[in-house]
């Protein structure tokens, strides 16, 4: 089963802002774009963004999310602290109808 | 609000099946919005999904577990669950029952439950 590919880490200093990346085809990111997890390690994963650039109820306007083809993007901004964690894309694949993820993407504020 | 709960035990013996059960609380397993997912994080891995089943019990499995996965709902007690079949060490890893919704995301998360296969 191919995943999507993200940059296994990114390094930011405080206040920065940072930019994960997310890649995967025509028939999942590219159809119908990407959700972002954060995982900080202990605790279950938070769906922080969904279909390109939804944010659920209570998450910090400094995460944005965007798509350029099949290419998604996680955009946060003043980095803090508390944003350093694990973070996971996901999308559903229109032609196997499963559930992909990316491999993760370890975020270390400086 | 939604939240689920995985149980089961947390010690299964190699060549043996892992059961896992989702509590769903809160609302309705039974809502066709929704597909009740099964994930799991292999120590110091990244997040592998393993299946999802509808409400009506159509299921989707991921095809490298397909042959040792079969899940269940119940309705009536708002759960559903897992049976993986002929587990070995590689099965060992933290479980995650979740909430998805097609196109969307897993916006609901159990807590996790770490299983660990070893004579």
């Amino acid at each position: 089963q191919a995943g999507l590919t993200q940059p296994p880490s990114v390094s930011m200093g405080l206040r920065q802002t940072a930019t994960l990346t997310c890649t995967g085809n025509s028939n999942n990111v590219g159809y119908q774009g990407a959700a972002w997890l954060q995982h900080h390690q202990g605790h279950p994963p938070k769906l922080i963004s969904y279909r390109n650039n939804n944010r659920p109820s209570g998450i910090s306007e400094r995460f944005s999310a965007s798509r350029s083809g099949s290419t998604a993007s996680l955009t946060i901004t003043g980095l803090q602290p508390e944003d350093e964690a694990d973070y996971y894309c996901s999308a559903w694949d229109r032609s196997l109808l499963d559930l992909l993820f990316g491999g993760g993407t370890k975020l270390t504020v400086l | 609000q939604v939240q689920l709960q995985e149980s089961g035990p947390g010690l299964v013996k190699p060549s043996q099946t892992l059961s896992l059960t989702c509590t769903v609380s809160g609302g309705s397993i039974n809502s066709g919005a929704y597909y009740w997912t099964w994930i799991r994080q292999h120590p110091g891995k990244g997040l592998e999904w393993i299946g999802y089943i509808y409400y009506s019990g159509i299921t989707y499995y991921n095809p490298s577990l397909k042959s040792r996965i079969v899940m269940s709902i119940d309705t009536s007690k708002n759960q559903f669950s897992l049976n993986l079949n002929s587990v070995t060490a590689a099965d060992t890893a933290v479980y995650y029952c979740a909430r998805a919704i097609y196109d969307d995301g897993l916006d609901v998360w159990g807590q996790g439950t770490t299983v660990t296969v070893s004579s």
